[in-house]
């Protein structure tokens, strides 16, 4: 069956960087997207970005656009984003999910990683 | 940008009753590109339909999509205990994807 399993939690203070993991299995990783969701505490969905495992194609949305930065491991059917320059208002669960192209629905997802920005 | 509202913010209503959810857009949505989302307390969200009407594999027939154009409904007839979660509406025709800000469905 499809999974995605995310990294574990982590705790960054202000203007660091954290790297998530979506590590997936049950279906062929090239054929698909990922995209990158995020949830803040007591808040609604907010769609970040997504990268194509087929060739590397990319898609932002503008207000993380230049602090996002989204990698694929083909070897080990494993997606990375990486969010720099961290605020206190990047503290939010982050989800990775599956979508075959940019413009798909989110079939699949990960349990999420929460992410919390401290000083 | 297109934003997406749904209403109502909170729905009451008890197991075995209908429950209709609606999702406006603020601009025609793309080819109808249009998906619900599940989310139960500390879980993931769960795709239920998409292309407004299409249901995911796996979602029973109680749920079903409607729509087109700016407005679209998600209808959950006969409810039952574990459909009380919270819902969400996404476009995803043209970036960026927004998503509603959430219909929560509580028990009465």
């Amino acid at each position: 069956q499809v999974q995605l399993v995310q990294s574990g939690a982590e705790v960054k203070k202000p203007g660091a960087s954290v790297r998530v993991s979506c590590k997936t299995s049950g279906y062929t990783f090239t054929t698909y997207g990922i995209s990158w969701v995020r949830q803040a505490p007591g808040q609604g969905l907010e769609w970040m970005a997504w990268i194509s495992a087929y060739n590397g194609n990319r898609n932002y949305a503008q207000k993380v656009q230049g602090r996002v930065i989204m990698t694929t491991d083909t070897s080990t059917s494993t997606a990375y984003m990486e969010l720099r320059s961290l605020r206190s208002d990047d503290t939010a669960v982050y989800y990775c999910a599956r979508a075959m192209l940019v413009d798909t629905a989110l079939d699949h997802w990960g349990q999420g990683t929460r992410v919390t920005v401290s000083s | 940008e297109i934003v997406l509202t749904q209403s109502p913010g909170t729905l009451s209503l008890s197991p075995g009753e209908r429950a209709t959810l609606s999702c406006r857009a603020s601009q025609s949505v793309t080819r109808n590109y249009l998906a619900w989302y599940q989310q139960r307390p500390g879980q993931a969200p769960r795709l239920l339909i998409s292309g407004a009407s299409s249901r995911a594999t796996g979602i029973p027939d109680r749920f079903s999509g409607s729509g087109s154009g700016t407005d679209f409904t998600l209808t959950i007839t006969r409810l039952e205990p574990e459909d009380f979660a919270v819902y969400y509406c996404q476009h995803y025709g043209s970036s960026p994807f927004t998503f509603g800000q959430g219909t929560k469905l509580e028990i009465k």
